[in-house]
């Protein structure tokens, strides 16, 4: 069975720029999440959807950051205009909502990790 | 406060002896879910092992085991017969499951080096 598949896995671009990272969670998951990895905050949660509707976006750093998920096999994170402090590991994870907690576990994706110069 | 409180930064192992990773966590929820993540140097992050609150036993998987001491509030995770494939960071996180938030908590994380 496919992963989380993230795209694209590297991007460096330059400050100002438009970033846009995708996210293909696992088919049948109805939770996803946008988490960040930085070395001075660790992994902090972004944003999640619930059936493709966003459910808690308090951790999303400023209006430079929105998420969509306009279906359920597909979500994006875009930063406009990107600066060098959103240099970082973009983690996309998905879950699915049973009553069974144990498969609510989160399956992460390879991670995209952006610099921005 | 921190929810997650990694406290060993770097731990060393010899390869095939036990290692014990350290977890404490703070919450007033009274069901909430617990856990580990690996994440090697290629940078995935790797579903380990789960414990819930009202778990009776201690959770295992494989060479993993969690040791969890609800009153203390700890969750530490036990990898026996350490290989050198398990140098890696490893991640403890929690869900509070009591207020519907999906969302997990990341502790700081532990650097785990096996030494052949």
């Amino acid at each position: 069975d496919a992963g989380v598949i993230q795209s694209p896995r590297h991007e460096v671009t330059e400050m100002g720029q438009e970033v846009t990272l995708r996210c293909k969670p696992i088919s049948g998951h109805d939770y996803l999440f946008w988490y960040r990895q930085t070395m001075m905050r660790g992994l902090e949660l972004l944003i999640y959807f619930n059936n493709n509707v966003p459910i808690d976006d308090s951790g999303m750093p400023e209006d430079r950051f929105s998420a969509k998920m306009p279906n359920a096999s597909f979500s994006t994170l875009k930063i406009q205009p990107s600066e060098p402090r959103d240099s970082a590991v973009y983690f996309c994870a998905s879950s699915t909502g049973s009553q069974l907690k144990y498969q609510e576990t989160q399956y992460f994706g390879p991670g995209t990790r952006l610099l921005v110069l | 406060a921190q929810k997650i409180t990694q406290t060993q930064p770097g731990m060393f192992v010899q390869e095939k002896e036990a290692v014990t990773l350290d977890c404490t966590y703070d919450t007033s929820d009274p069901s909430y879910g617990l856990f580990w993540y690996k994440q090697p140097s290629s940078g995935e992050m790797i579903f380990l092992i789960y414990q819930g609150s009202y778990d009776q036993q201690n959770a295992t998987e494989g060479r993993y085991s969690l040791n969890f001491q609800k009153a203390r509030k700890s969750a530490n995770l036990v990898i026996s017969a350490s290989q050198l494939g398990d140098s890696a960071m490893y991640f403890c996180a929690m869900r509070e499951d009591y207020t519907g938030r999906r969302a997990l908590t990341f502790g700081s994380g532990t650097r785990l080096q096996v030494q052949p």
